[in-house]
């Protein structure tokens, strides 16, 4: 089974200063993980994603995510938060194993709002 | 490209009708896939499909159903509609090729049943 838990339902932050969105997940084997974001009224947007190799992962708009295997969390960061950022963030994790499913696992998402 | 498209944007039902939802995917996507969005919460995976055949289904019961055309296109048909199935309905597209592929999302469609 593949979960995912987003702690925060929502995360404050004034604009120019960094931000973390947290994610933890649990799967059998090994994870794929993806942070996706959405805006009021739209459908979700891809960031980025965690196949393997460098735990450091580098995705859009100056969005990078961290992969901790020990702590079975990726979360989502940027140096400096802009007003524009304001959205809900959703992450998502599937299992990479033989028996893993197709289908990813979603949070509940975490709502971000940057304060000018 | 267009990217993931959906119709209709909005739709409003009663209760006891029977709806139909309309995705095209992602150009060179052959997998799609439809989540239920209740508001505030994140997307709830419905079914997929692939090669026009349901692939993987969730915890919906079977009043939903779907199809996938020959040209990749699907649909979301909800029989019998309850209050409880005001959301807004997400269709992916991804590439079955490669295992690691993330997700490409319409805009959604937000059903509201009165």
């Amino acid at each position: 089974a593949q979960s995912v838990a987003q702690p925060e339902d929502q995360v404050n932050v004034a604009e120019g200063n960094p931000l973390t969105v947290k994610c933890t997940y649990s799967v059998s084997g090994n994870p794929y993980l993806f942070w996706y974001v959405q805006y009021p009224n739209r459908g979700l947007q891809f960031l980025l994603k965690y196949i393997t190799g460098d735990n450091l992962v580098k995705g859009s708009y100056g969005f990078e995510a961290e992969f901790n295997k020990s702590q079975t969390s990726f979360h989502l960061k940027k140096p400096s938060a802009l007003v524009s950022d304001s959205a809900l963030y959703f992450c998502a994790v599937r299992d990479r194993g033989a028996g893993g499913s197709y289908i990813p696992t979603f949070g509940r998402g975490t709502s971000l709002i940057v304060h000018p | 490209d267009a990217g993931v498209t959906q119709s209709p944007t909005h739709l409003i039902k009663t209760r006891g009708q029977q709806v139909t939802l309309r995705c095209s995917p992602k150009s060179g996507h052959d997998t799609v896939s439809w989540y239920q969005q209740a508001l505030g919460q994140g997307p709830q995976f419905i079914f997929q499909y692939y090669e026009e055949e349901e692939r993987q289904r969730g915890n919906f019961p079977d009043r939903f159903s779907g199809h996938q055309f020959p040209n990749y296109s699907s649909e979301l048909n909800v029989n019998a509609l309850l209050l409880g199935d005001s959301a807004l309905y997400l269709c992916a597209s991804s590439w079955d090729g490669v295992s690691y592929n993330e997700q490409f999302f319409g805009p959604g469609t937000r059903l509201t049943v009165l």
